[in-house]
């Protein structure tokens, strides 16, 4: 099965402006995730997908993050206006089921100025 | 919610010396625990996990210990490689009956091999 792919592999931004960001999960894979890691620390959990349908999510992405899984091969995540804080690399992961082992990509790095 | 928590948070060894990782977590609901690496510039990369059912686990130079009573696990990893230099994520996973998947990760080990 072909990787996780995640595009752009790099996003610069104003402060202000809205970020997006896709994420193609493996091929059979029905659960998608996103995390999001500052400084190479621990990452943190932001949504989950499975069978397209969003199933958690913290309320920061409730909030100001907009993300959708329109089919089982794209996924997107996206900031509405983006804040110094935000960021951070986004990594996106996806497995065959909730408990399953989760497989990510390389990650797009977001630098909002 | 669950908390995990990784020590030491970095490490130097030498080439050839072994390597011990400790996590511990907080919900005894966590029941997945699967362990990545990660290299600078590289996707993180899973190397092994563990269930709660199980108590050890090996995957040739790594061995996963779980203590269940605990709640605490051990990844040792022997005979070290430069190409072991990476930071090394434990993570915890409930059993939410598919309401979510989601990995709590601690803070990461940095290892870091020198020949």
């Amino acid at each position: 099965d072909a990787a996780v792919t995640q595009k752009p592999r790099y996003l610069i931004k104003m402060k202000g402006q809205e970020a997006e960001m896709k994420c193609i999960p493996e091929k059979g894979h029905t659960a998608v995730f996103w995390y999001q890691q500052k400084q190479s620390k621990e990452l943190k959990f932001l949504i989950y997908f499975q069978n397209q349908q969003p199933l958690d999510q913290i309320d920061m992405v409730k909030e100001r993050f907009s993300a959708v899984c329109p089919s089982s091969s794209l996924c997107s995540l996206g900031i509405r206006t983006c804040e110094a804080e935000d960021s951070a690399l986004y990594l996106c992961s996806s497995s065959r089921g909730d408990q399953d082992t989760q497989y990510f990509g390389p990650g797009t790095r977001l630098l909002v100025l | 919610g669950e908390q995990v928590e990784q020590l030491p948070s970095s490490l130097i060894v030498q080439e050839g010396a072994s390597v011990l990782i400790n996590c511990s977590y907080t919900d005894s609901a966590s029941v997945y625990f699967p362990w990545y690496k990660q290299e600078p510039g590289k996707r993180l990369q899973f190397i092994i996990d563990i269930r709660s059912n199980m108590e050890r686990k090996q995957n040739q130079r790594l061995t996963l210990l779980f203590d269940k009573k605990t709640k605490h696990l051990s990844l040792h990893i022997t005979a070290t490689q430069p190409g072991d230099s990476a930071i090394y994520f434990c993570s915890a996973n409930m059993n939410t009956g598919g309401l979510s998947g989601k990995l709590t990760f601690g803070e990461g080990t940095q290892v870091t091999v020198i020949s």
